[in-house]
């Protein structure tokens, strides 16, 4: 079983819904990070987070910690919010960096 | 530079070659970390550094990965006798310290034929 699930691993969408991608762990851990990879190859660092919420634009970050889970919401989506989303954690005593990451969930977002 | 850089951007290597990867982090950067990305899969760790102190390689697969980032800047990961299970994209990433995310490079693809 991977230590960091996430949820679906591909999701559909049209333009203006709202947008849910879940995130599930099964280890300690010091933080949580939420990546976007374009097609191409290049990867952003949307959120880390190591508790409650954050918001950035129409991106909203939540974790449980006691759940060990966290959700990553869009808001009025738009084609160009097309990629995969990756979720990540840092180990609990791990070393910075050392991340595990989730599979990803690829997002499609039709006009 | 205002990103991550790295290169060469695409590298086609044959079995049994060596092969060095650059990046470039960000200017002041204290950390640097590399992953490996295969085909369809999420990235996994390979190794990290603190300014030139490698503080942990417990992700490299082989002791034909080696890493090193002498002057606390330029990083290089070398693949020596590459073989076609090394095929992937690395990626770099550089952060300013634990409290910050990360920026990360758009990767060398390494394709060993």
């Amino acid at each position: 079983k991977n230590e960091v699930e996430q949820s679906p691993q591909n999701l559909t969408a049209q333009e203006g819904e709202f947008i849910t991608i879940n995130c599930s762990y099964s280890v300690g851990i010091s933080a949580l990070h939420w990546l976007q990879q374009h097609p191409g190859g290049g990867i952003v660092s949307l959120f880390m987070l190591s508790s409650g919420k954050k918001k950035h634009g129409r991106l909203i970050a939540t974790i449980n910690i006691q759940e060990k889970h966290s959700s990553l919401h869009i808001t009025a989506s738009h084609p160009r919010d097309s990629a995969v989303y990756i979720c990540a954690v840092t180990n609990y005593g791990g070393s910075q960096g050392n991340l595990i990451f989730g599979k990803g969930t690829k997002l499609s977002v039709k006009p | 530079g205002a990103g991550v850089s790295q290169s060469p951007r695409y590298k086609v290597a044959k079995r049994g070659q060596d092969v060095a990867l650059r990046c470039d982090p960000i200017s002041g950067h204290v950390s640097l970390f590399w992953y490996q990305q295969a085909l369809g899969q999420g990235p996994e760790f390979l190794t990290y550094f603190q300014n030139e102190a490698q503080l942990d390689k417990s992700g490299l697969p082989s002791d034909r990965f080696f890493a090193e980032r002498p002057e606390g800047s330029v990083s290089t990961l070398k693949i020596q006798r590459t073989q076609q299970e090394d095929s992937a994209v690395y990626l770099c990433a550089s952060s300013p310290d634990s409290n910050y995310g990360y920026t990360f490079g758009s990767g060398t693809r390494l394709t060993v034929v």
